[in-house]
Protein backbone atom coordinates (compact mmCIF):
# COMPACT_ATOMS: atom_id res chain seq x y z
CA UNK A 1 0.00 0.00 0.00
CA UNK A 2 1.06 3.54 -0.65
CA UNK A 3 2.84 5.31 2.39
CA UNK A 4 1.21 8.57 1.61
CA UNK A 5 -2.01 10.51 1.47
CA UNK A 6 -3.04 12.96 -0.94
CA UNK A 7 -6.54 15.23 -1.59
CA UNK A 8 -8.27 13.40 -5.06
CA UNK A 9 -8.20 16.56 -6.47
CA UNK A 10 -7.82 20.37 -6.58
CA UNK A 11 -8.11 23.30 -8.84
CA UNK A 12 -5.76 26.20 -9.57
CA UNK A 13 -5.85 29.26 -11.90
CA UNK A 14 -3.73 29.74 -14.60
CA UNK A 15 -0.92 32.09 -13.59
CA UNK A 16 -1.41 31.45 -9.79
CA UNK A 17 0.69 29.03 -7.67
CA UNK A 18 -0.25 25.26 -7.15
CA UNK A 19 0.51 23.82 -4.04
CA UNK A 20 -0.38 20.54 -3.21
CA UNK A 21 -0.06 18.65 -0.06
CA UNK A 22 1.24 15.24 0.93
CA UNK A 23 0.97 13.49 4.05
CA UNK A 24 3.50 10.58 4.91
CA UNK A 25 3.66 10.45 8.40
CA UNK A 26 5.31 7.03 8.57
CA UNK A 27 8.40 7.94 6.69
CA UNK A 28 11.58 5.95 7.34
CA UNK A 29 14.99 8.16 8.23
CA UNK A 30 16.36 6.65 4.63
CA UNK A 31 13.61 7.54 2.68
CA UNK A 32 13.00 10.49 0.22
CA UNK A 33 10.31 11.99 -0.95
CA UNK A 34 9.45 11.74 -5.11
CA UNK A 35 7.14 13.42 -6.84
CA UNK A 36 5.95 12.47 -10.65
CA UNK A 37 3.15 13.25 -12.30
CA UNK A 38 1.11 11.64 -15.14
CA UNK A 39 -0.50 14.33 -18.11
CA UNK A 40 -3.45 11.96 -19.66
CA UNK A 41 -2.48 9.29 -21.92
CA UNK A 42 1.27 9.33 -20.98
CA UNK A 43 3.71 7.64 -18.83
CA UNK A 44 4.74 9.46 -15.21
CA UNK A 45 6.92 12.36 -15.55
CA UNK A 46 9.24 12.50 -12.42
CA UNK A 47 9.28 16.31 -10.97
CA UNK A 48 11.72 16.53 -7.64
CA UNK A 49 12.65 14.68 -4.66
CA UNK A 50 13.88 15.50 -1.41
CA UNK A 51 15.19 13.90 1.78
CA UNK A 52 14.39 16.64 4.21
CA UNK A 53 15.48 19.95 2.84
CA UNK A 54 13.76 22.19 0.87
CA UNK A 55 14.57 21.70 -2.95
CA UNK A 56 14.03 23.70 -6.48
CA UNK A 57 14.38 23.07 -9.80
CA UNK A 58 13.07 23.95 -13.20
CA UNK A 59 9.66 22.38 -12.87
CA UNK A 60 8.80 22.83 -9.14
CA UNK A 61 9.56 23.26 -5.30
CA UNK A 62 9.28 20.85 -2.99
CA UNK A 63 8.75 22.01 0.22
CA UNK A 64 9.35 19.41 3.44
CA UNK A 65 8.39 20.37 7.15
CA UNK A 66 10.98 19.50 9.54
CA UNK A 67 9.49 16.27 11.24
CA UNK A 68 9.17 14.85 7.26
CA UNK A 69 6.08 13.99 7.96
CA UNK A 70 3.92 16.02 5.01
CA UNK A 71 5.58 18.06 2.12
CA UNK A 72 3.68 20.24 -0.38
CA UNK A 73 4.81 20.69 -3.77
CA UNK A 74 5.04 24.10 -5.97
CA UNK A 75 4.43 24.95 -9.55
CA UNK A 76 4.88 28.60 -9.05
CA UNK A 77 3.73 30.15 -11.90
CA UNK A 78 0.62 26.96 -13.25
CA UNK A 79 -0.24 26.79 -16.62
CA UNK A 80 -3.34 24.40 -18.28
CA UNK A 81 -0.30 22.05 -19.42
CA UNK A 82 -0.06 21.15 -16.02
CA UNK A 83 -3.10 19.28 -15.66
CA UNK A 84 -2.18 16.36 -14.63
CA UNK A 85 -2.18 13.70 -11.56
CA UNK A 86 0.01 14.38 -8.92
CA UNK A 87 1.95 11.31 -7.49
CA UNK A 88 4.05 11.87 -3.89
CA UNK A 89 5.57 8.91 -2.87
CA UNK A 90 8.16 8.18 -0.34
CA UNK A 91 10.77 5.43 -0.95
CA UNK A 92 14.64 4.62 -0.56
CA UNK A 93 16.99 6.18 -3.01
CA UNK A 94 20.04 3.91 -2.95
CA UNK A 95 19.91 0.79 -3.50
CA UNK A 96 17.53 -1.43 -1.86
CA UNK A 97 14.12 -1.96 -3.63
CA UNK A 98 15.14 1.10 -6.08
CA UNK A 99 12.44 -0.29 -9.13
CA UNK A 100 9.18 -0.76 -6.61
CA UNK A 101 7.77 3.06 -6.65
CA UNK A 102 4.54 2.30 -5.06
CA UNK A 103 1.76 4.61 -6.64
CA UNK A 104 -1.15 5.64 -5.07
CA UNK A 105 -4.32 7.75 -6.51
CA UNK A 106 -2.59 10.75 -6.84
CA UNK A 107 -4.17 14.32 -7.04
CA UNK A 108 -5.77 15.50 -10.20
CA UNK A 109 -4.68 18.80 -10.76
CA UNK A 110 -6.72 20.85 -12.85
CA UNK A 111 -5.65 24.35 -14.15
CA UNK A 112 -8.50 26.43 -15.07
CA UNK A 113 -8.17 29.42 -17.13
CA UNK B 1 10.65 12.84 -24.28
CA UNK B 2 12.46 10.52 -21.47
CA UNK B 3 14.36 7.89 -24.21
CA UNK B 4 12.23 5.03 -23.20
CA UNK B 5 9.95 3.97 -26.14
CA UNK B 6 7.42 0.81 -25.63
CA UNK B 7 5.85 -1.24 -28.59
CA UNK B 8 3.38 -1.64 -29.40
CA UNK B 9 1.02 1.09 -28.52
CA UNK B 10 -2.03 -0.40 -28.76
CA UNK B 11 -3.27 -4.11 -28.48
CA UNK B 12 -6.26 -5.76 -28.11
CA UNK B 13 -6.37 -9.73 -27.17
CA UNK B 14 -8.78 -12.05 -26.48
CA UNK B 15 -9.26 -13.61 -23.18
CA UNK B 16 -7.23 -16.86 -23.01
CA UNK B 17 -4.37 -15.50 -25.23
CA UNK B 18 -0.77 -14.69 -24.60
CA UNK B 19 0.75 -11.05 -25.33
CA UNK B 20 4.69 -9.84 -25.69
CA UNK B 21 5.14 -6.31 -24.68
CA UNK B 22 8.80 -4.41 -25.59
CA UNK B 23 10.76 -1.76 -23.94
CA UNK B 24 13.96 -0.11 -24.97
CA UNK B 25 15.49 1.98 -22.12
CA UNK B 26 16.88 5.25 -21.99
CA UNK B 27 20.65 4.59 -23.29
CA UNK B 28 22.99 3.76 -20.07
CA UNK B 29 20.12 2.44 -18.09
CA UNK B 30 20.66 -1.12 -17.12
CA UNK B 31 17.90 -1.13 -14.97
CA UNK B 32 14.08 -1.66 -16.62
CA UNK B 33 10.88 -2.00 -14.20
CA UNK B 34 7.19 -2.76 -15.25
CA UNK B 35 3.60 -1.78 -14.13
CA UNK B 36 0.76 -2.32 -14.86
CA UNK B 37 -2.07 0.88 -14.34
CA UNK B 38 -5.74 -0.25 -14.40
CA UNK B 39 -8.30 2.67 -15.37
CA UNK B 40 -8.51 5.45 -12.66
CA UNK B 41 -5.71 3.81 -10.52
CA UNK B 42 -2.40 4.62 -10.06
CA UNK B 43 0.62 2.00 -11.54
CA UNK B 44 1.07 -1.05 -9.89
CA UNK B 45 4.74 -2.48 -9.65
CA UNK B 46 5.04 -5.77 -11.56
CA UNK B 47 8.58 -6.57 -11.42
CA UNK B 48 11.96 -4.73 -12.14
CA UNK B 49 15.18 -6.25 -14.40
CA UNK B 50 18.73 -5.55 -13.35
CA UNK B 51 20.91 -6.59 -16.01
CA UNK B 52 19.12 -9.60 -17.47
CA UNK B 53 18.42 -10.93 -13.72
CA UNK B 54 15.04 -10.38 -12.12
CA UNK B 55 15.42 -7.85 -9.37
CA UNK B 56 11.92 -7.69 -6.94
CA UNK B 57 8.53 -8.68 -8.12
CA UNK B 58 4.96 -7.26 -6.86
CA UNK B 59 1.96 -9.16 -6.28
CA UNK B 60 1.71 -10.56 -9.91
CA UNK B 61 0.74 -14.29 -10.82
CA UNK B 62 3.34 -16.17 -12.67
CA UNK B 63 1.65 -15.75 -15.69
CA UNK B 64 3.31 -12.69 -15.17
CA UNK B 65 7.24 -12.87 -16.61
CA UNK B 66 9.74 -10.84 -18.48
CA UNK B 67 12.84 -10.76 -19.89
CA UNK B 68 15.69 -8.27 -20.19
CA UNK B 69 18.43 -8.50 -23.05
CA UNK B 70 22.05 -7.59 -22.83
CA UNK B 71 21.43 -4.40 -24.79
CA UNK B 72 19.17 -4.27 -21.93
CA UNK B 73 15.89 -3.90 -24.04
CA UNK B 74 13.09 -6.05 -22.30
CA UNK B 75 10.05 -7.77 -22.76
CA UNK B 76 7.04 -8.00 -20.83
CA UNK B 77 4.53 -11.50 -21.56
CA UNK B 78 1.52 -12.51 -20.09
CA UNK B 79 0.33 -16.26 -20.67
CA UNK B 80 -3.47 -16.73 -20.36
CA UNK B 81 -5.18 -13.49 -20.62
CA UNK B 82 -8.01 -12.71 -18.42
CA UNK B 83 -10.12 -9.36 -18.94
CA UNK B 84 -8.69 -7.73 -15.80
CA UNK B 85 -5.36 -7.50 -17.50
CA UNK B 86 -6.77 -4.73 -19.42
CA UNK B 87 -4.41 -1.65 -18.54
CA UNK B 88 -2.08 0.45 -19.34
CA UNK B 89 1.53 -1.68 -19.19
CA UNK B 90 4.01 0.96 -18.37
CA UNK B 91 7.97 0.78 -18.28
CA UNK B 92 10.85 2.76 -17.23
CA UNK B 93 14.43 2.63 -16.80
CA UNK B 94 16.65 4.08 -14.21
CA UNK B 95 20.35 4.96 -13.92
CA UNK B 96 22.71 2.54 -12.80
CA UNK B 97 23.04 1.95 -9.36
CA UNK B 98 25.47 3.04 -6.81
CA UNK B 99 28.12 6.07 -7.63
CA UNK B 100 26.15 8.31 -5.61
CA UNK B 101 22.79 9.08 -8.04
CA UNK B 102 19.98 8.50 -6.66
CA UNK B 103 17.27 5.95 -8.79
CA UNK B 104 15.42 8.15 -10.74
CA UNK B 105 12.79 6.38 -13.18
CA UNK B 106 12.48 7.50 -16.62
CA UNK B 107 8.61 6.10 -17.89
CA UNK B 108 7.62 5.23 -21.52
CA UNK B 109 4.73 6.36 -23.37
CA UNK B 110 3.17 2.81 -22.21
CA UNK B 111 1.05 0.18 -24.09
CA UNK B 112 -2.59 0.08 -23.81
CA UNK B 113 -4.16 -3.89 -23.72
CA UNK B 114 -6.97 -4.54 -24.10
CA UNK B 115 -8.09 -7.85 -23.38
CA UNK B 116 -11.61 -9.05 -24.98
Amino acid sequence: DAKTTQPPSMDCAEGRAANLPCNHSTISGNEYVYWYRQIHSQGPQYIIHGLKNNETNEMASLIITEDRKSSTLILPHATLRDTAVYYCIVRVAYGGSQGNLIFGKGTKLSVKP
Amino acid sequence: ETGVTQSPTHLIKTRGQQVTLRCSSQSGHNTVSWYQQALGQGPQFIFQYYREEENGRGNFPPRFSGLQFPNYSSELNVNALELDDSALYLCASSLPRGGGSYNEQFFGPGTRLTVL
